[in-house]
Parts: C-alpha cells; structure tokens; sequence
C-alpha cells in the first residue's frame, strides 16, 4: 500500500524568505499524480501544485515549486518570496493513476510566516 | 461558479442521532468523495462516487452511507452517530478522478458528537 510522510509538523520563515517543505512516500507504482494543498484558517483545501510521475521536469507554479526525486520517492515544495498569506497547513497527497481514484495524505506540516 | 457547496459548516450531535452532511457541486464533475480529517493523521476516504447511481467505499466507510442519484449532489449519512465520528469532514469532486486535474475541495462540515 503507498503511503505519504511528512516528517516536519511545523515550518517557519521570514516573510520575502525561501522555505522547503518535504515529503517522502512510498509506492510500487511506476506511473501516479503527487500534489501540495494547501489549508488556510479558512479550512478550504487549495491545490498549489501537481506532477506527474512520467514527467522529469518540475511542475513550477508562480513562487510555487517542486523538486521531484522519482529514485528516491521525495517530493519537496518549495515556497520562494514567502508571503503572510503563505501561513498554512500544507499537504502533500499521492494520488494512483489506476483503482479506487483515492488520494493518500500526509499528515500535514503547518507553516508560519513571520513579519 | 460556486464550486462545492458543503452544508451545515458546523454540527453537534449526541450519540446516536443520525444525519446527513449535504454536499452539492455545480461543475458537473463526474467524480465525487468524502473524506474526514483527523488531527495527526491527515484525509482519509470514506466514500466516492465515479458517477450517478455509482457509488463504492474508502478506506474508512463503517458507520456511514452514500447515495448519489444526480450528479451534483452527494450527501453523506452518519447512522447512528458516535464520538469516534467527531471530525472534520470534506466534500471534493473532480473531473477525471482528481489526477490531472486534482480535486476541488468543499469548506468542510465540523461535526462533534458528545
């Protein structure tokens, strides 16, 4: 069964800073969707980013980026510019390209931005 | 666009009352799913719906039940409530299963059950 690890429960940054959260997970699958989301205050879930696994290049959003080590099953976001919005939980999810269309989550690592 | 509409945004139940947490989307996506969000231990899936009339369970289905007969609404129904129950619950949806496209995720329902 894949599973999804965080093993950062709380981040913090200065605000203009650059942070990077990590993510590690664990599949047989050769093909799959790995994804950030993130969790506002608010409660709403925001997908920040998507990869796909057969893809070597790293999915960039914005300010928004990954660094995606397929061999070693890590999926890292990275936040550059950091902004008080960017204060959060944030999730990694694995998501299999065939089955039950269930995504798995990691536990989460909240971030706080400082002024 | 409203997007995924989730209502009621807060509930308290007792032990053993029954409900239904609404869930409605206005993207007519084919793809639906519950999951609930517990402290330390991130979403975990209920139940999904891959289309109307077509429903199957997650990984943690016991003590709920789906329906979904049109493809904008996809409530969910806690039988007989329990403390275990008490969480936060989410309503997402999705063209194509949520792989490409990802899920669009509801505001949530928290439900405590006393």
């Amino acid at each position: 069964a894949q599973t999804v690890t965080q093993s950062q429960p709380e981040m913090s940054v200065q605000e203009a800073e650059t942070v990077t959260l990590s993510c590690t997970y664990d599949t047989s699958e050769s093909d799959y969707y790995l994804f950030w989301y993130k969790q506002p205050p608010s409660r709403q879930m925001i997908l920040v980013i998507r990869q796909e696994a057969y893809k070597q290049q790293n999915a960039t959003e914005n300010r928004f980026s990954v660094n995606f080590q397929k061999a070693a099953k890590s999926f890292s976001l990275k936040i550059s510019d950091s902004q008080l919005g960017d204060a959060a939980m944030y999730f990694c999810a694995y998501r299999t390209l065939s089955g039950t269309y269930k995504y798995i989550f990691g536990t989460g690592t909240r971030l706080k931005v400082l002024a | 666009n409203a997007g995924v509409t989730q209502t009621p945004k807060f509930q308290v139940l007792k032990t053993g009352q029954s409900m239904t947490l609404q869930c409605a989307q206005d993207m007519n996506h084919e793809y639906m799913s519950w999951y609930r969000q517990d402290p330390g231990m991130g979403l975990r899936l209920i139940h999904y719906s891959v289309g109307a009339g077509i429903t199957d369970q997650g990984e943690v289905p016991n003590g709920y039940n789906v329906s979904r007969s049109t493809t904008e609404d996809f409530p969910l129904r806690l039988l007989s409530a329990a403390p275990s129950q008490t969480s936060v619950y989410f309503c997402a949806s999705s063209r194509g299963g949520g792989g490409f496209y990802g899920y669009t995720f509801g505001s949530g329902t928290r439900l405590t059950v006393v």
